[in-house]
């Protein structure tokens, strides 16, 4: 199956710097993938779609000068939180879309699989 | 707005018992609908996927069935274990490949 990974799967810093998660698809290339926040207890919001070669689009509320995405390549994104401060503080979870079957038949069904996430804390 | 309830509170059963997890919407006609298993500080692993011209789905000792006109969803598993211990998230597709997730039903199993 399709797998994502994330990197750091756990990060401490201080408030103000700036903090830089990557998440790659393994065995797949994945020219859409998301960003999501979840909150302890509670569902994953959506934060931005990051497309590779344009630009993210950001979901309502969300800061996008303040989180980064870049997707430089059909296996990678980052998401960077620059200026972090505690209320960061949130597990950060991407996903890789299902990539579109066309010509067999079949079309995708959307499926996203995730990575395992990453826990930051700042202090 | 779309909006999607699932059961806030933990679900507790002896094992064998089958799990049943409800997953409401509202202002919404998804195309299908996805159920997500989730464990502690882990990310969401997809389980089934279900069309809106399906109405019900089988894997193994998960199904589950897809009613649009009560715009309800139930997911089953049967003969649960201990190991089926988990949140389990149910996701409908907006426009952009995005998914709308639920805030999650928790199911403990016990042995």
């Amino acid at each position: 199956g399709a797998v994502v990974s994330q990197h750091p799967s756990w990060v401490i810093c201080k408030s103000g710097t700036s903090v830089k998660i990557e998440c790659r698809s393994l065995d797949f290339q994945a020219t859409t993938m998301f960003w999501y926040r979840q909150f302890p207890k509670q569902s994953l919001m959506l934060m931005a779609t990051s497309n590779e070669g344009s630009k993210a689009t950001y979901e309502q509320g969300v800061e996008k000068d303040k989180f980064l995405i870049n997707h430089a390549s059909l296996t990678l994104s980052t998401l960077t939180v620059t200026s972090a401060h505690p209320e960061d503080s949130s597990f950060y979870i991407c996903s890789a879309r299902d990539p579109p079957y066309g010509g067999h038949g079949e079309t995708s069904t959307d499926t996203q699989y995730f990575g395992p996430g990453t826990r930051l804390t700042v202090l | 707005s779309q909006k999607i309830e699932q059961n806030s509170e933990a679900l507790n059963i002896q094992e064998g018992k089958t799990a049943t997890l409800t997953c409401n919407y509202t202002n919404y006609s998804p195309a299908y609908l996805q159920w997500y298993r989730q464990d502690p500080g882990r990310g969401p692993v997809f389980l089934l996927l279900i069309r809106e011209n399906e109405k019900e789905k089988r894997k193994e000792r998960l199904k589950v069935t897809f009613d649009t006109t009560l715009k309800q969803s139930l997911f089953h598993i049967t003969a649960s274990q201990p190991a089926d211990s988990a949140t389990y998230l149910c996701a409908l597709l907006r426009g952009g490949g995005k998914l709308i997730f639920g805030q999650g039903t928790e199911l403990s199993v016990k042995p």
